[in-house]
C-alpha cells in the first residue's frame, strides 16, 4: 500500500516569514495530492490539492509543488500570519488518501 | 451549502458495548468514505462506498467494524464488542462526482473506558 512521510513534524516560523513542508510517498500509482489544515478539534479543511499531471499550483499565499520523478510533493506557505497556526496534513493516493503522521505549524507574532 | 455532518460528536463507551457512528454526507455526493484519526496522527482509511455500494472495505481493523450505506446517502459506522484501542476521532468525508476532493466531518470521538 501507500506510504507517506512527512517533515517537519513542528514547525515555528516569525510572522511574514515563509514555511516549507515537504513529503514523499512511496505508490507510482498514487495520483492526487491534497492537502489538508486541521485546528485543534475541528475537521481536516482542503486548503489545497494538485494532481500527477501538474508540477505546481498556486492559490494566493499556498503553493504545491510535486515531482512524480522523486516521488515528493511540498507545500509553501508564503507571508504567513497568526490564523495560519494548525496541523497540516499532506496525503496521497487515487479514491482511497494516505495521510502523512502532520506538521504542527507555530507562527510567532 | 450544508457540509458533512457527523453524530454523535462524542460518544463514551464501557468496552463490550457495541457503537453506531452517523454520517450525512453532502448533498449528491457519491463517494463516501470513513477515516480513524488516533491522538496526533492522520487519517487513516477505514472503508469506502459508491453510492450504496462498498467497494472498499481494506481498511477496517477487524470484523467488529462495519459500514452500510443502504441508500446511497446517509452511512453508518458499527463497532461491535468495543474495544479500549477503538478509541479515536471517527472521521466521515464525501466526494463530488465530478472530482477527487473529499470534504471531511466534524468527526465523532469515541472513548472506550
Amino acid at each position: 500500500g501507500e506510504n507517506v512521510e512527512q517533515h517537519p513534524s513542528t514547525l515555528s516560523v516569525q510572522e511574514g516569514d515563509s514555511a516549507v513542508i515537504k513529503c514523499t510517498y512511496s505508490d507510482s500509482a498514487s495520483n492526487y495530492f491534497p492537502w489538508y489544515k486541521q485546528e485543534l478539534g475541528k475537521r481536516p479543511q482542503l486548503i489545497i490539492d494538485i494532481r500527477s499531471n501538474v508540477g505546481e499550483k498556486k492559490d494566493q499565499r499556498i503553493a504545491v509543488t510535486l515531482n512524480k520523478t522523486a516521488k515528493h510533493f511540498s507545500l509553501h506557505i508564503t507571508e504567513t500570519q497568526p490564523e495560519d497556526s494548525a496541523v497540516y496534513f499532506c496525503a496521497a493516493g487515487d479514491y482511497k488518501l494516505s495521510f502523512g503522521a502532520g506538521t504542527t505549524v507555530t507562527v510567532r507574532a | 451549502g450544508a457540509g458533512v455532518s457527523q453524530s454523535p460528536r462524542y460518544k463514551v463507551a464501557k468496552r463490550g458495548q457495541d457503537v453506531a457512528l452517523r454520517c450525512d454526507p453532502i448533498s449528491g455526493h457519491v463517494s463516501l468514505f470513513w477515516y480513524q484519526q488516533a491522538l496526533g496522527q492522520g487519517p487513516e482509511f477505514l472503508t469506502y462506498f459508491q453510492n450504496e455500494a462498498q467497494l472498499d472495505k481494506s481498511g477496517l481493523p477487524s470484523d467488529r467494524f462495519f459500514a452500510e450505506r443502504p441508500e446511497g446517502s446517509v452511512s453508518t459506522l458499527k463497532i461491535q464488542r468495543t474495544q479500549q484501542e477503538d478509541s479515536a476521532v471517527y472521521l466521515c468525508a464525501s466526494s463530488p462526482p465530478w472530482g477527487d476532493e473529499q470534504y471531511f466531518g466534524p468527526g465523532t470521538r469515541l472513548t472506550v473506558l
